[in-house]
């Protein structure tokens, strides 16, 4: 089936490290999504990418980094990361040039801590 | 803006029927649902656009008014299965971009 990955599914690091989460895609999706969830929040959206050519920021992209390697994976970084990025991060896909919805496709998450 | 869901919670039986709310106080494109099992990913049910178009489940309905810039996501006869967070995603141009609510927690007994 086509799917969403992502790696690690779970990281504990300390509190000054670079963390770097990855996000592949074999739906053959042009767009690609980040998103942060905290209980009680939501998700936030903190970058998004239409093509490999055009990344944006979200409403939380402080202290975050992506790169769109290709149009299949999409990578967030944190350079320095800090115990309030603890969080559980979702990416996302969707197809734009074959349908007009938009609806996303989540991958299984990243529980990330920060320590 | 962060859409504002009502309630923040619901607890049914088996068989009763619930609504979900999902307001913004800006102009929509279009409106996502999409619901969250503990542990696990959220999963697309429905979209509704401006003008009328919908896709999703056909065993969900929802309905948007576009004159107060509300939806709401209708679940009958419920069922075990319908538990899980439910979230609205909001957008408000053809940019592909959604900004989601809190989410409201849906909770089926036996």
């Amino acid at each position: 089936d086509a799917d969403v990955t992502q790696t690690p599914r779970n990281r504990i690091t300390k509190t000054g490290k670079r963390i770097m989460l990855e996000c592949s895609q074999t739906k053959g999706h042009d767009r690609m999504y980040w998103y942060r969830q905290d209980p009680g929040l939501g998700l936030r959206l903190i970058y998004y990418s239409f093509d490999v050519k055009d990344i944006n920021k979200g409403e939380i992209s402080d202290g975050y980094s992506v790169s769109r390697q290709a149009q299949a994976k999409f990578s967030l970084s944190l350079e320095s990361a800090i115990p309030n990025q603890t969080a559980l991060y979702f990416c996302a896909t969707s197809d734009h040039r074959s349908s007009s919805y938009n609806e996303q496709f989540f991958g299984p998450g990243t529980r990330l801590t920060v320590l | 803006q962060q859409p504002v869901q009502s309630p923040q919670a619901v607890i049914l039986r088996e068989g009763e029927d619930a609504v979900i709310n999902c307001s913004s106080s800006k102009a929509l494109y279009s409106v996502h649902w999409y619901r969250q099992k503990h542990g696990e990913a959220p999963v697309f049910l429905m979209i509704l656009l401006k003008g009328g178009e919908q896709k999703g489940h056909e065993k969900i309905s929802a309905s948007f008014n576009e004159k107060k810039q509300q939806s709401s996501l209708y679940l009958t006869a419920s069922q075990l299965s319908y538990s899980g967070t439910y979230f609205c995603g909001t957008e408000f141009r053809t940019y592909g971009k959604l900004t989601f609510g809190q989410g409201t927690i849906l909770t089926v007994h036996p």
